[in-house]
């Protein structure tokens, strides 16, 4: 069974500096990997989706990369604003099914 | 494009009764998925349809809860009776496909506590 796991689960810092999130996985043998924001209340939305056979993905100040050899990914927020603050969580593909990290909480302070 | 929609929003009920859950995914997405998430965690999936079957419903427990989806497109997930446990946000998807190059998109979720 695929695990998924996420650290730190709660990360605090100052504007402007930068995010670096962790994802790790069990099984290597995946389609892909998602990484998604989730705001209290609210579902979850895509951020980036990075393809087996791709190393990462960028959009704006997102960046996304993957090594699925050692089962692992890191997603780089730069420059963080107080509108980031928010839970991410990751998620891989595999067997058509997603399984998900418990995500970590970023609180970015003004 | 109008996002994946859900109702109703919350849901308080006592244990023991009846629950249903309503979905309606994108536009000409194929794909459905429902998932439960408990406080703290990630989702985890229910149950998957390509269009009207159920094809991966391995993870729902079939003796209180039942799925459908009539013609393709909407869905309702039922709980009958709800137990104490059952408290948790029910999440809806969506994709155009079940293969790995298309991002599933999220409803905002049922929230349901159980007294």
């Amino acid at each position: 069974k695929q695990e998924v796991t996420q650290i730190p689960a709660a990360l605090s810092v100052p504007e402007g500096e930068n995010l670096v999130l962790n994802c790790s996985f069990t099984d290597s043998a995946i389609y892909n990997l998602q990484w998604f924001r989730q705001d209290p209340g609210k579902g979850l939305t895509s951020l980036l989706l990075i393809q087996s056979s791709q190393r990462e993905q960028t959009s704006g100040r997102l960046n996304a990369s993957l090594d699925k050899s050692s089962g692992r990914s890191t997603l780089y927020i730069a420059a963080s604003q107080p509108g980031d603050s928010a839970t991410y969580l990751c998620a891989v593909l595999d067997d058509y099914k997603l399984s998900f990290g418990a995500g970590t909480t970023v609180t970015v302070r003004a | 494009e109008a996002g994946v929609v859900q109702s109703p929003r919350y849901k308080i009920i006592e244990k023991k009764q009846p629950v249903a859950f309503w979905c309606n995914p994108i536009s000409g997405h194929n794909t459905l998925y429902w998932y439960r998430q408990n406080l703290g965690q990630g989702p985890e999936l229910l149950i998957r349809y390509e269009n009207e079957e159920a094809v991966d419903d391995s993870q729902l427990p079939k003796d209180r809860f039942s799925a459908e989806r009539l013609k393709g497109v909407d869905s309702t997930l039922k709980i009958q009776p709800a137990e104490l446990g059952d408290s948790a946000v029910y999440l809806c998807a969506s994709s155009l496909g079940g293969q790995g190059n298309q991002p599933q998109h999220f409803g905002d979720g049922t929230r349901l506590s159980i007294l």
